[in-house]
């Protein structure tokens, strides 16, 4: 099993339509969580973290369930600048690989007009 | 821009040879970590350094190997490159080696092996 599981895309939407992205984690001891932006041949960018109550920033929403080891990510209203990939991250990692943030594959988002 | 700078941007090298990718940390950040993109994958995270000393590897062969100055800068090393080896090589810095908060990253270095 993937350390990091995210859904395969890519996602094609217009623009205003609500779209949400789904990743699992294999690491239990796990204990910080974030969402990642990467542009197309560019470096990846904090998007926001993800805390156990959930939490919100804007049209960005991000849920986590420690029990099933699960991570989404929901964005409302999207906009053409929201073509990117979103990569799903999660620290603690496996044996030797300590407290590093581990990535997962990513999810491509393109929004047309 | 993040403050983390990364060089060469671009290089290309022939299988067998060695490669030094080398990286500017944020200033005020202790740790380093390298990152391996293959087109198309996720950062797939290398090794860890904190204050000088490997702090985490993730599951790459030993010729890759790296340092981290005093001053936090950092370099990666890859020895007998390999074709698959042609990836972007990611830096990023952050304030305490646990990783709980921010990841800022370079803009990378491309290789490309022959």
């Amino acid at each position: 099993r993937k350390e990091v599981e995210q859904d395969p895309g890519p996602f094609n939407v217009p623009e205003g339509a609500t779209v949400a992205f789904n990743c699992t984690y294999s690491n239990s001891a796990s204990q910080s969580f974030f969402w990642y932006r990467q542009d197309c041949r560019k470096e990846p960018k904090l998007l926001m973290s993800v805390y156990s109550s959930g939490n919100e920033d804007g049209r960005f929403t991000a849920q986590l369930n420690r029990a099933s080891q699960y991570i989404s990510l929901l964005i409302r209203d999207s906009k053409l600048s929201d073509s990117a990939t979103y990569l799903c991250v999660v620290n603690g990692g496996l044996g030797q690989a300590g407290t590093a943030l581990i990535f997962g594959k990513g999810t491509t988002l393109s929004v047309s007009s | 821009e993040t403050g983390v700078t990364q060089s060469p941007t671009h290089l290309i090298k022939t299988r067998g040879q060695q490669v030094t990718l080398r990286c500017s940390s944020q200033s005020g950040h202790n740790t380093v970590s390298w990152y391996q993109q293959a087109l198309g994958q996720g950062p797939q995270f290398i090794f860890q350094y904190y204050r000088e000393e490997e702090n985490g590897r993730g599951n790459f062969p030993p010729r890759f190997s790296g340092l981290q100055f005093p001053n936090y800068s950092s370099e990666l090393n890859v020895n007998a490159l390999e074709l698959d080896d042609s990836a972007l090589y990611l830096c990023a810095s952050s304030k305490d080696r646990a990783n709980t908060g921010e990841l800022f990253f370079g803009e990378g270095s491309r290789l490309t092996v022959l």
